[in-house]
């Protein structure tokens, strides 16, 4: 079975400054890819998604993220946060093999004002 | 456009009691998910649908659990009987198919005491 790793449980950071959260995943096939936020009380909503062509996408909020299939990996990245970034993000992968969406852990982002 | 549609949003029952959670997924989505999302982790799929038929059940504790989709539309997945560990928020998801993006519905968050 696939596996989705994020690499950090949680991040603290200040206004302003930037913020890269790590994803691996485990399958070598075809795959499409995610990154879900969740913002204090609200349900997981889509931030962006790779299905194919550049490897670097933009998503809502001004965050991005680059595939880099070499590395199996799905990075997300926001030059400048907000204290309104603060939320849970979560990155997920579906394989062609079996359209199953798997998710990783989640990050949980703190933004101090 | 309406997002997906869960009720209840809270449910507190006792151990051995069954319970019910409903899901109207957004109009036109033929695919339909069920997940279960424990705290600190990510959503772990349950059960999909294609229209009215469960393409992919393998996860879910056929013992204890039963789901449907009726007119491939409206879904109702059931506990019976609860146990303490079925705790956690259960969230539906529907797509256009299954490689497209999911919509989260807001989850419905049981307490077995």
């Amino acid at each position: 079975a696939q596996s989705v790793s994020q690499h950090n449980h949680h991040v603290i950071l200040s206004e302003a400054a930037s913020l890269e959260l790590g994803c691996n995943y485990s399958y070598g096939g075809t795959v499409n890819l995610f990154w879900y936020v969740q913002y204090p009380g609200q349900h997981l909503q889509l931030l962006l998604k790779y299905f194919s062509g550049d490897p670097l996408v933009k998503g809502i909020k001004g965050f991005e993220a680059e595939f880099i299939k070499s590395k199996f990996s799905f990075n997300l990245r926001k030059p400048s946060v907000q204290w309104s970034d603060t939320a849970e993000y979560f990155c997920a992968v579906i394989s062609a093999n079996d359209y199953k969406l798997s998710f990783g852990a989640g990050t949980t982002v703190t933004v101090r004002a | 456009e309406a997002g997906v549609v869960q009720s209840p949003r809270y449910k507190i029952i006792e151990k051995k009691q069954p319970v019910a959670f409903w899901c109207n997924p957004i109009s036109g989505h033929n695919t339909l998910y069920w997940y279960l999302q424990n705290l600190g982790q990510g959503p772990e799929l349950l059960i999909r649908y294609e229209n009215e038929e469960a393409v992919d059940d393998s996860q879910l504790p056929k013992d204890r659990f039963s789901a449907e989709r009726l007119k491939g539309v409206d879904s109702t997945l059931k506990i019976q009987p609860a146990e303490l560990g079925d705790s956690a928020v259960y969230l539906c998801a529907s797509s256009l198919t299954s490689v497209n993006e999911q919509f989260f519905g807001p989850g419905t968050r049981l307490t077995v005491l």
